[in-house]
Order: C-alpha cells, then structure tokens, then sequence
C-alpha cells in the first residue's frame, strides 16, 4: 500500500504558534499532496511536492520531501484558529492517491 | 474552487432502503473517486473510474456500485442499505495525465453524510 501515515494524530497549539506535522510513506512516489480539512467537509488540495523537489512554499505552508528517508513534513507558520482543521498527506505513484488518517489540528485563539 | 457537487449532503434511511448519491463535475475531468469516511477517521477508496464506461473497485471492499455513463457524472448506488453504511461519502475528481495515474490533483465534493437506522 501506498498510504500515507500521518504523525502526530493530534496537535494543539496556541495561535501564533508554528506547526509541524510528518507523513511517512512506505513505496517509492511521483509526488506527495497534502490537504486539509474542515470538520464535515471534503478535503482541500493545500499542496503538491514532486519526487524530484526537496522543499516547496504557499504561502504560511512549507512543505520539504525526504525521499531516502520516505518522510515529509508540513510546517504552517504563525497560526491562525482557522488553521483548525484535519490535515492529510497524499503519496502516488501507479494508483489512485491513497490517504493516511490524518493529523488533528486544533488552534486555540 | 472546486466545481464538484454532491446530492443530497445529508439522508437518514430505513435500513433495506436504495439509495443513490449523486455526484457531478464541470470541470471535465476523466478521473472520478468516491472516499467513504467515518467521522474523525481516515479516507478509504470505494471506486474509481478513469472515463466514461470505466470502474474499478478501490481498497476498501464495498456493498455499493458505480456508474459512469457521462463524463461530468458518477452516481454512487446501495441497493438494500444497511445500519454499517453510516458514513461520509466524499466524490472527487481530478485531471487525467500528470506523473502517473494518480498524480494530479484532486478536487473533492462536501460529501454526503448518509445515515440509515
């Protein structure tokens, strides 16, 4: 399987606060996604990072890919409450993405 | 923002019910997936399809079926649901070609929350 598996599964931190979160994955990939998602809603594309890419920014978002490794992460700089949200990562490669369980991210104002 | 709409966004169903969700994209993409999720859990694929008149079966065993007919529309069918059907169900959608099969990016509906007692 190609899934994702995203860590911490909950993260709370104080608004202002930078966040980090961490997706490892187990076979080689084209590239990694990560989206985001709001209590009872669909999922949100935040970003795409390619096999060949080491580090990509949108914004607060900064994402790095580790290859060797088989890890990324994503960093969300001075947060903000609407930040709340689940975040996911996204690895394909022959197969439809296949999604990890998500990290919680609560924000407290 | 993602021209993908599902119908209905929630339904409470009598068990033994058929039920179909309706899911349609402008955006002329060939690639559509249903996701099935239960609250604060992990996405699992149900079904797939690459264009019209292809379906496939995702990771996740399911009692329900797919059509895809048109292009901009792939209805998801159960025909005698079950209280183990609970669940969110999230259509998406996404360009065809990129690195690989599954490379691009995908464009997911609010979901359907669908209950049956």
């Amino acid at each position: 399987s190609q899934q994702g598996e995203e860590d911490p599964q909950a993260l709370s931190i104080q608004e202002g606060e930078n966040a980090t979160m961490n997706c490892s994955y187990k076979t080689s990939i084209n590239n990694l996604q990560w989206y985001r998602q709001n209590s009872g809603r669909g999922l949100v594309h935040l970003i795409l990072i390619r096999s060949n890419e080491r580090e990509k920014h949108s914004g607060r978002l900064r994402v790095t890919l580790d290859t060797s490794k088989k890890s990324s992460s994503l960093l969300i700089t001075a947060s903000r409450a609407a930040d709340t949200a689940s975040y996911f990562c996204a690895t394909s490669g022959n197969t439809p993405l296949v999604f990890g369980k998500g990290t919680r991210l609560s924000v407290i104002a | 923002e993602a021209d993908i709409y599902q119908t209905p966004r929630y339904l409470v169903i009598g068990t033994g019910k058929k039920i179909t969700l309706e899911c349609s994209q402008t955006m002329g993409h060939d690639k559509m997936y249903w996701y099935q999720q239960d609250p604060g859990m992990e996405l699992h694929l149900i079904h797939y399809s690459y264009g019209v008149n292809s379906t496939e079966k995702g990771d996740l065993s399911s009692e329900s079926t797919v059509s895809r007919i048109r292009t901009e529309h792939f209805p998801l069918t159960l025909e005698s649901a079950r209280p183990s059907h609970t669940s969110q169900y999230l259509c998406a959608s996404s360009e065809w070609g990129g690195t690989g099969i599954g490379g691009n990016t995908i464009y997911f509906g609010e979901g359907s929350w669908l209950t049956v007692v």
